[in-house]
């Protein structure tokens, strides 16, 4: 039974608009959630992350939103550039060791010039 | 510069044969780590070291082993006994709780 859920394989939007992306978990020891961003053959690369005590945290043009009722969360990119073109993770944690995330199947998301 | 080096970035075997991959950072992070990635899937965790001299199975650790004698370095060693070794391997390590991992840039192990 898959913890972490990216539902969207992919995502296409437009250079300047937002680009929303999802993530569902089902555990509820899950405390401490965080996106990576990843390119072909090579390492995730860190990009934001929210504890279960918030609901929102921005960096920039990211935003990730948790909705702890729901156990969704979601990431904004606002605006969305090119250089954004690539697969995004999900990943949860149940004690804040990021190291031991439980990853989703990522969300591949192109941004069109 | 910090970071954590994987070496190499591809590697062929033969089946039935033990092959290591390297893991090493100058990042001075206790914690380490070290996840598979098959095609279309998320990263999956193999082992795991909070410490020198101590590590701990991950959710697929069959066929696989480590060591960590050093702080540094986290070698994993794909033995013959997986079944399925063909996959990008990546090592991470994180520096305490509530802060993100820093990921390598892998090896793609392919056997043949």
């Amino acid at each position: 039974d898959q913890q972490v859920k990216q539902n969207s394989p992919s995502l296409s939007v437009q250079e300047g608009r937002i680009s929303i992306l999802n993530c569902d978990y089902t555990n509820s020891m899950f405390d401490y959630f965080l996106w990576y961003k990843k390119y072909p053959a090579e390492g995730p690369t860190f990009l934001i992350s929210i504890s279960s005590i918030k609901d929102k945290n921005e960096d920039g043009r990211f935003t990730v939103f948790l909705n702890k009722s729901a156990k969704h969360l979601s990431l904004h990119i606002v605006p969305s550039q090119p250089g954004d073109s690539a697969v995004y993770f999900c990943a949860a944690s149940g004690d804040g060791n990021a190291g031991k995330s439980t990853f989703g199947d990522g969300t591949t998301l192109t941004v069109k010039p | 510069d910090g970071g954590i080096t994987q070496s190499p970035k591809y590697l062929f075997r033969k089946e039935g044969q033990n092959v290591t991959l390297s893991c090493e950072q100058n990042l001075n992070h206790d914690a380490m780590y070290w996840y598979r990635q098959d095609p279309g899937q998320g990263l999956r965790l193999i082992y795991y070291s909070q410490i020198v001299n101590d590590f701990q199975k991950g959710d697929i650790a069959e066929g696989y082993s480590v060591s960590r004698e050093k702080k540094e370095s986290f070698p994993l060693t794909v033995t013959s006994a997986q079944k399925n070794p063909t996959a990008f391997y990546l090592c991470a390590s994180s520096r305490g709780v509530y802060t993100e991992a820093f990921f390598g840039q892998g090896t793609r192990l392919t056997v043949v």
